[in-house]
């Protein structure tokens, strides 16, 4: 079955940089558009970055814009979201999911906490 | 942006109850060309991700209980649970994919036991 495992998260300072990664599994991960998604504690969800099924496009919520980079290896199975310049509104729970054609997150991940703080 | 609003924030249902809940798009998410709503619903329980519930507006997601549907088109639409169960205390969230590259999601309705 689908399995999408989200990586990386932790306790990072403002301005620093961190890493997540997204291991897929149980299905042809480079078929498909991969997004990240975030949510601040008790907030709702957000959508962050989505990077097309091959890696020839990529795009960012406003928020996060020139500050993230969403990357993906296929023949790792694996996305990645390498967050810069982080500020405290950061804080949340990252989650990435696979997208179906453009539309909407078919599967989700657990997701992985990142907080940004000094 | 499509900006998505749903009503109530939150409600509290009965066991065995009708819950709705409302979602309205700022502008209209249906597709003329293939008559499609581009509006999807997820469920999030407590300390889950979301989990993929409707899309199409209409169209239930493979093993999702048919208590469960989804209506509406252009701006407005309803996710109804027709009988409530313990386990549907969920938040639930609208979201469009018509304005791609961007998608936005609703801000989210608490359903809770009354």
């Amino acid at each position: 079955q689908v399995q999408l495992v989200e990586s990386g998260g932790g306790v990072v300072q403002p301005g620093r940089s961190q890493r997540l990664s997204c291991a897929a599994s149980g299905f042809s991960f480079s078929s498909y558009d991969m997004h990240w998604v975030r949510q601040a504690p008790g907030k709702g969800l957000e959508w962050v970055a989505v990077i097309w099924h091959d890696g020839s496009n990529e795009y960012y919520a406003d928020s996060v814009q020139g500050r993230f980079t969403i990357s993906r290896d296929n023949s790792k199975n694996t996305l990645y979201l390498q967050m810069n310049s982080l500020r405290v509104e950061d804080t949340a729970v990252y989650y990435c999911a696979r997208g179906f054609s453009l539309g909407y997150f078919q599967n989700w991940g657990q997701g992985t906490l990142v907080t940004v703080s000094s | 942006d499509i900006v998505m609003t749903q009503s109530p924030d939150s409600l509290a249902v009965s066991l065995g109850e009708r819950a709705s809940i409302n979602c309205k798009s700022s502008q209209s998410v249906l597709y003329s060309s293939n008559n499609k709503n581009y509006l999807a619903w997820y469920q999030q329980k407590p300390g889950q991700p979301p989990k993929l519930l409707i899309y199409w507006a209409s169209t239930r997601e493979s093993g999702v209980p048919d208590r469960f549907s989804g209506s509406g088109s252009e701006t407005d639409f309803t996710l109804t649970i027709s009988s409530l169960q313990a386990e549907d205390v969920a938040v639930y969230y609208c979201q469009q994919y018509y304005n791609t590259p961007q998608w936005t999601f609703g801000q989210g309705t608490k359903v809770e036991i009354k």
